[in-house]
This record gives C-alpha cells, structure tokens and sequence, in this order.
C-alpha cells in the first residue's frame, strides 16, 4: 500500500485560472475528506465521501469549490476562477468506514497552491 | 459544534529535556481524541488516539498523550526530545459512533528543539 497520494505537489497559477487536484486514497479506505490548510492554522474540513457519496458539502469555501469522486476511487478537488485568497495547502485524508477507524485519517503530503 | 484549543502557537524545549503540549477540547459527549505531527512538507502523520478505555496512551515516536474528562484536556507529552521531534503538532477532536465522523484540528502548535 503506497498511503494517500496527491497530484500536483505544487501548483502556481494566475488569478482567474482554474485548478484540479486529484487525490488517490489507500485503497481499502471508503471514506476521502478534503481539508485546506493556511499558514500558521491547522486543517480546514472541507468536505468528504463515503464511496462515491459526497456527505457533507456546506463547508466548501464558496460555489468556485467542487469536488468529485466518481467511481469511489480517486477524487479531485477543482477551484475555478482562483483568487490571491485561495492560495493553501489542499490536503486529502481516507479512512476505513468502520465506527472506530471512521475518525481515524491517513494524509497525503498535500497539494500547494499558490495563486499569483 | 466541537472545537479544539492549542494554547501554545510555540514551544522552545533543549534536547533532551521533558515535553508537554496542551489540548483542550469542547464536545457534548466522550469525543474521539487524536495527536498529528506535520514535519515540514510533510502530510499529518497520527501519533496516537483515544477512544475509551484507559485515559493514558501510548503512541509512536515514544510520545503519550493523557485524556482528562474533567479538564477537557489531552495534552501530549515525552520525557526526553530529540531534534528529530522539532515539527509541528496537532491536536483533533472527531466525533463519537452515530456522529459525521469530521474530526476538528486545532491551529498547531511549533516544536522548536534547541541542540
């Protein structure tokens, strides 16, 4: 198992343009969260999948954020028309979905965005 | 809502010496509890949990974390650091079975290990 990886590692774009990331959780692992995190602050839940489920999706930043995960495999986080503001860490989480390994998150190294 | 609270945005310790990092939480019930540590470019690795059972855990790294129900604590400790250990480290609240199962990070806290 290769854990929780993340493409790209860094992404540097001009304000306006649009961003995916794509997240490839542990396999065995049906539950995928996206967080965002700034300098200096902990992780932002975002919003997460139970399969191909999207459970929770009212903390996504604004309506420029959405998110997929089609076949309950990878998933990919897209931000359009990026702004100075955007520019953070993305971090992408899987879990088991068994009560007691449900709270329990692998990360991925993240994705770094930088919106110029 | 549940909530976490890292009181320290810095720690400074010498190597070698004794650690504790400070953790409150705010939850209605017995919550879930969890310590990351983030080295630089680095993902959030899991340090140790609590769920039930007995309130002192042990964890990875030689790292032990105490739950105190009547405190609302679970402040992480480590009797002796190593430079290794300087990074940055989280603190988590996650909600109990029949929850969202959204675990809550607090905002960090700095390790920084003078040789």
């Amino acid at each position: 198992d290769t854990g929780v990886s993340q493409d790209p590692r860094h992404k540097i774009t001009k304000r306006g343009q649009n961003v995916t990331f794509r997240c490839d959780p542990i396999s065995e692992h049906n539950r995928l969260y996206w967080y965002r995190q700034t300098l200096g602050q902990g992780p932002e839940f975002l919003t997460y999948f139970q399969n191909e489920a999207q459970l929770e999706k009212s903390r996504l930043l604004s309506d420029r954020f959405s998110a997929e995960r089609p076949k309950g495999s990878f998933s990919t986080l897209e931000i359009q028309r990026t702004e100075q503001g955007d520019s953070a860490m993305y971090l992408c989480a899987s879990s088991l979905g068994t009560e007691s390994g449900a709270n329990v998150l692998t990360f991925g190294a993240g994705s770094r965005l930088t919106v110029l | 809502a549940q909530s976490v609270t890292q009181p320290d945005i810095h720690i400074t310790v010498s190597e070698g010496a004794s650690l504790e990092l400070r953790c409150n939480y705010s939850y209605g019930a017995t919550p879930y509890l969890f310590w990351y540590v983030q080295s630089p470019g680095q993902g959030l690795q899991l340090l140790l949990k609590y769920f039930s059972g007995d309130t002192l855990v042990q964890g990875i790294k030689g790292f032990e974390a105490e739950f105190k129900r009547s405190q609302s604590s679970f402040n992480l400790r480590k009797p002796s650091v190593h430079w290794s250990d300087a990074a940055e480290y989280f603190c988590a609240v996650g909600d109990a079975p029949g929850g969202s199962y959204i675990p809550t990070f607090g905002r960090g806290t700095s390790l920084i290990v003078h040789p």
